[in-house]
Formats: C-alpha cells, sequence, structure tokens
C-alpha cells in the first residue's frame, strides 16, 4: 500500500491567493484527518471526516478555511484567502474502519505551506 | 476536555544512553493513550498505544511506556538509545467516549548524540 499521499509536497505563494492541499486516505479507510503543525502551537486537529461527512470541524481557524471530501479517495483543504500566519505543515491522516478511537491513524508526509 | 502536557520540549541523550520523556494527561473520562514519532521530514508514525490491559506496552524497537491512572501519566522510556532515535516525540490522548479525536502534546525532541 502507497500510504497516505498529499499534494504537493511544498507550497509557497503570496498572501491572498488561493491554496488548495490535496490528500489520497489509505484504500478502505472510512476516517480522515486534516492537522495543521506549527512551532508555536503544534499539532493541532482542524477537522475530520467519518463515510466523507464532516463530524468535527471546530478546529478550523475561520472562513477561510473549508474541507471537502467528494469521495472515500479523496479530500481538499483551501484557504482563501491566504495569509502567512497560514504558513505551516499540514497532514492528512486516515484510520480504517473499526473500533474507533483504539484504531491507529497513518499520516501523510505532509504539505509544507508558506505564505509570502 | 482532554489535554496533554509533555513536560521537556528537548532531551539531549548520549548513544546507548537511557532516556525518559514525560507526558501527562487531563480527562475527565477514561482515555486511550498513544506515542507517536515524527522522524525529520515525516509525518508522524505511531509507536506504540495503551488500551487496555498491562499497564506496560513495549514497541518492537525497544521502547516502553507505562501507564499510570493514579499519577495520569504515561512517560515513554528506552534503556539504550541508537543514532536513529533522534526524532520528534508526541504523546496523544483519546477519549473513549469521544470516540475519535486526538489531542496531542507539544512534543518531545530527542537528539541522539555519539
Amino acid at each position: 500500500d502507497a500510504g497516505v499521499i498529499q499534494s504537493p509536497r511544498h507550497e509557497v505563494t503570496e498572501m491572498g491567493q488561493e491554496v488548495t492541499l490535496r490528500c489520497k486516505p489509505i484504500s478502505g479507510h472510512n476516517s480522515l484527518f486534516w492537522y495543521r503543525q506549527t512551532m508555536m502551537r503544534g499539532l493541532e486537529l482542524l477537522i475530520y471526516f467519518n463515510n466523507n461527512v464532516p463530524i468535527d470541524d471546530s478546529g478550523m481557524p475561520e472562513d477561510r478555511f473549508s474541507a471537502k471530501m467528494p469521495n472515500a479517495s479523496f479530500s481538499t483543504l483551501k484557504i482563501q484567502p491566504s495569509e502567512p500566519r497560514d504558513s505551516a505543515v499540514y497532514f492528512c491522516a486516515s484510520r480504517s474502519p473499526g473500533q474507533g478511537a483504539t484504531d491507529t491513524q497513518y499520516f501523510g508526509p505532509g504539505t509544507r505551506l508558506t505564505v509570502l | 476536555a482532554q489535554s496533554v502536557t509533555q513536560l521537556d520540549s528537548q532531551v539531549p541523550v548520549f548513544e546507548e544512553a537511557p532516556v525518559e520523556l514525560r507526558c501527562n494527561y487531563s480527562s475527565s473520562v477514561s482515555v486511550y493513550l498513544f506515542w507517536y514519532v515524527q522522524y525529520p521530514n515525516q509525518g508522524l508514525q505511531l509507536l506504540l498505544k495503551y488500551l487496555s490491559g498491562s499497564t506496560l506496552v513495549e514497541s518492537i524497537n525497544g521502547f516502553e511506556a507505562e501507564f499510570n491512572k493514579s499519577q495520569t501519566s504515561f512517560h515513554l522510556r528506552k534503556p539504550s538509545v541508537h543514532i536513529s532515535d533522534t526524532a520528534e516525540y508526541f504523546c496523544a490522548v483519546s477519549e473513549i467516549a469521544a470516540g475519535n479525536k486526538l489531542t496531542f502534546g507539544g512534543g518531545t525532541r530527542v537528539l541522539v548524540k555519539p
């Protein structure tokens, strides 16, 4: 299995531009998580989906952030307009169906976003 | 709400020496506990987890962690580290009733020196 795939691996953009991050979960996994990692705030859960449905988006910073999961094999995290404070590494993780909290989350390699 | 505190942000250690990474959590309900490792420029990988049963859990690469309910701790230890153990280690907690969400500590960066 290829694991969780994220693209792009690096993104540099200018303030005000739209940014779209992509994630392909592991085949057969039915839960998907988006995290943001910064030096100041550590790892934060932004949103997660079960069976393509958003369950908890309380971690999404503000209306500039949106996430979608149109099918079981693809999710996007969009920032519009982007701001320098959005610079961070964004991770996607997926988990297999099973016992919920007991199952392991598998992380992708991350997308390093720099907003100038 | 649950929270996780990792008391040490950085731990330098010499090769073949022991290391302990401290983790304390706060929760009003029963929890599952995890340690994840992040090697440079990579995503997080599960190192070990405590769900129930024996309070001492081990990983395949020599790490172990002990769940202490009275002290609400889940410290990670390794008796003899290798250069390849240089990484950042994250403690995480999931409330059983809540089901799905992991809350991570701030991470401890381990630097193994030759």
